[in-house]
């Protein structure tokens, strides 16, 4: 069992709309993940977080470290964000992350 | 601009041929990693080294094997023990503190035909 779960597994919006991925991991974190992969198969990192709230631009990660949760929303959403959101943890001071199955997001216009 | 460079972006293989994939980075990041991902399943960690001259073996480690001459340097090679090979190889890295995110190539889709 994937200890790094994401839901939902596919997201199919119209553009604008207001965009919730959410990540649950089973044990305390040092550090969460997210990550967006493009149909291309790069991947950029969108934010690391270990308490709290990050904004940059139109996405926002929110992390609840006692229920061990994450979100990342996307505001006023567009068809460039279509991709693979993947959320990923860091365990104590492991050298390595642990990587959720990916949420496969369309936005059509 | 800094960044990490992988090629090639495409590579066919022939059963039973070793290959060796490129990762560079001019990032000055101590760590790198290399990943497999599989159609429907999140990245899976092959080796990573912290340092040079030294690395360690991930989670499926078995037929794949990495070296660390340099710092900004760290192929793979797909061996011909590998059962599986035909994936998307992806290689990251990270600044010692992890002050800041990941930072990936653009990857290597490898067939074996």
């Amino acid at each position: 069992k994937n200890e790094v779960e994401q839901s939902p597994q596919n997201l199919t919006a119209q553009e604008g709309e207001f965009i919730t991925i959410n990540c649950s991991y089973s044990v305390g974190i040092s550090a969460l993940h997210w990550l967006q992969q493009h149909p291309g198969g790069g991947i950029v990192s969108l934010f690391m977080l270990s308490s709290g709230k990050k904004k940059h631009g139109r996405l926002i990660a929110t992390i609840n470290i006692q229920e061990k949760h994450s979100s990342l929303h996307i505001t006023a959403s567009h068809p460039r964000d279509s991709a693979v959101y993947i959320c990923a943890v860091r365990w104590g001071g492991a050298q390595k992350l642990v990587f959720g199955q990916g949420t496969r997001l369309t936005i059509n216009p | 601009d800094g960044g990490i460079t992988q090629s090639p972006k495409y590579l066919f293989r022939k059963e039973g041929q070793n290959v060796t994939l490129s990762c560079e980075q001019n990032l000055n990041h101590d760590a790198m990693y290399w990943y497999r991902q599989d159609p429907g399943q999140g990245l899976r960690l092959i080796y990573y080294s912290q340092i040079v001259n030294d690395f360690q073996k991930g989670d499926i480690a078995e037929g794949y094997s990495v070296s660390r001459e340099k710092k900004e340097s760290f192929p793979l090679t797909v061996t011909s023990a590998q059962k599986n090979p035909t994936a998307f190889y992806l290689c990251a890295s990270i600044s010692g503190d992890w002050h800041y995110g990941y930072t990936f190539g653009s990857g290597t889709r490898l067939t074996v035909v």
